[in-house]
């Protein structure tokens, strides 16, 4: 089954505690991307990664690193979460960056930051 | 500013009305529009992608596009019931290739 698979769904940290969210697709696809989702605010892009190696900043990149080693993978790290950052997350893929196709989203992570 | 911006509603249609969904963008390099259906506690879908002017129907779905007054619009004729969603209208950027700007959704719903 074609599916863009995130771990963990949900999470409940603290601040200052490094953690990954792990983002895996198994379509080949070239372009990965990450969002969060606060309300009111709607999808606000991360990052995002036009091909293995390859990666830019979307419109709200403070605090958040990624890296994209494989076609597949494309984790997103926390390296200190700040309550700031307690939102709905989601993580993206399309076949390529030029999006002619859809967009396929994960399930979703929630994480709250205490 | 933000670039891609929505009446966030809620927008209340009865059932087998037009629902008229609009979103504005301020980037006139761009190119591509989509528009995304949300149901809650779910993860957005894809409806329709729209990159030429004029109107693009598939089903019960319209979106059409007028670049020179930057505004993309989404109707849903025969609306139903399980057509109540947030509907997110998102642009890829002209110049920063794989740059998607979403804007913050209209809450839509049908009631019977």
């Amino acid at each position: 089954e074609a599916q863009v698979t995130q771990n963990p769904r949900y999470l409940i940290t603290v601040t200052g505690k490094k953690l990954t969210v792990t983002c895996s697709q198994n379509m080949n696809h070239e372009y990965m991307s990450w969002y969060r989702q606060d309300p009111g605010l709607g999808l606000r892009q991360i990052y995002y990664s036009m091909n293995v190696e390859v990666t830019d900043k979307g419109d709200v990149p403070e605090g958040y690193k990624v890296s994209r080693k494989e076609k597949r993978n494309f984790p997103l790290i926390l390296e200190s979460p700040s309550p700031n950052q307690t939102s709905l997350y989601f993580c993206a893929s399309s076949l390529t960056g030029f999006l002619t196709g859809e967009l396929f989203f994960g399930e979703g992570s929630r994480l709250t930051v205490l | 500013q933000k670039e891609v911006e929505q009446n966030s509603g809620p927008l209340s249609v009865p059932e087998g009305a037009i629902a008229s969904l609009n979103c504005t963008y301020s980037d006139r390099g761009s190119q591509s529009f989509f528009w995304y259906r949300q149901y809650s506690g779910k993860s957005p879908e894809l409806i329709m992608f729209i990159y030429s002017n004029g109107d693009k129907e598939d089903g019960r779905f319209t979106a059409q596009l007028n670049k020179a007054s930057q505004y993309v619009s989404l109707l849903i004729r025969d609306s139903q019931p399980s057509d109540s969603a947030t509907y997110l209208c998102a642009e890829l950027s002209g110049t920063s290739y794989g740059k998607l700007t979403f804007g913050q959704g209209t809450i839509l719903t049908v009631h019977p």
